[in-house]
């Protein structure tokens, strides 16, 4: 059964202190996506990445940073030099590709991440 | 701008009421969703719809009925069957069979019931 694991409930961090949010996933596909959203306090969630799981390469986009293995099926996310604007929770989501008629996100339950000034 | 608009931002509810949250996307996206979020949880999908004139239960329908009359469209009605309908509901679209393209979200409706 697919299952995404976000095993840190909250995470506090002084401004400029990095931080790294861990997500793990259980899918029996060999074909999937996994997928990183934020959710401000505003509540509507917004896309920040896809990684497909033939490419494991880490990506890096300005202070965000993502670290995909296979090996360990985890599919972590890092902030560089936090800001105040950060803070946010933070959902990770598995999608299969032959998951039925349907791409159903399977999502975490969310790690909420307060940056303190 | 193609989007998600939810409707209304915030709702209070009398106990006992039926009330209907509005659901409506620009995307010309097939597949739309409704997820139930608790303070502190995660999020959980009440009903699902791939295509007008289907859908389908998710984890928690109990309480809830959808219609989707529309592709626009998506309302989700809490009726008074939802022993405890206080919280943030949010809606997403996405393209039906292409698991690589996520969902797009609306601002999400914060339902009290008073």
């Amino acid at each position: 059964a697919q299952k995404v694991t976000q095993a840190q409930t909250e995470i506090s961090v002084v401004e400029k202190e990095d931080v790294t949010l861990d997500c793990v996933y259980e899918t029996r596909d060999t074909t999937y996506y996994l997928f990183w959203y934020k959710q401000p306090p505003s509540g509507e969630l917004v896309f920040l990445i896809r990684r497909n799981s033939f490419d494991e390469q880490n990506e890096i986009s300005g202070r965000y940073s993502w670290n995909f293995q296979k090996s360990t099926s985890s599919f972590n996310f890092t902030i560089t030099a936090s800001q105040v604007v950060d803070s946010a929770v933070y959902f990770c989501a598995l999608s299969e590709a032959y998951g039925g008629a349907t791409n159903k996100l399977i999502f975490g339950t969310g790690t909420l991440l307060a940056v303190q000034p | 701008d193609g989007g998600i608009t939810q409707s209304p931002k915030y709702l209070f509810r009398k106990e006992g009421q039926n009330v209907t949250l509005s659901c409506e996307q620009n995307l010309n996206h097939d597949a739309m969703y409704w997820y139930r979020q608790d303070p502190g949880q995660g999020l959980r999908l009440i009903y699902y719809s791939q295509i007008v004139n289907d859908f389908q239960k998710g984890d928690i329908a109990e309480g809830y009925s959808v219609s989707r009359e529309k592709k626009e469209s998506f309302p989700l009605t809490v009726t008074s069957a939802q022993k405890n309908p206080t919280a943030f509901y949010l809606c997403a679209s996405s393209i039906q069979g292409q698991a690589n393209y996520g969902y797009t979200f609306g601002s999400g409706t914060r339902l009290t019931v008073v």
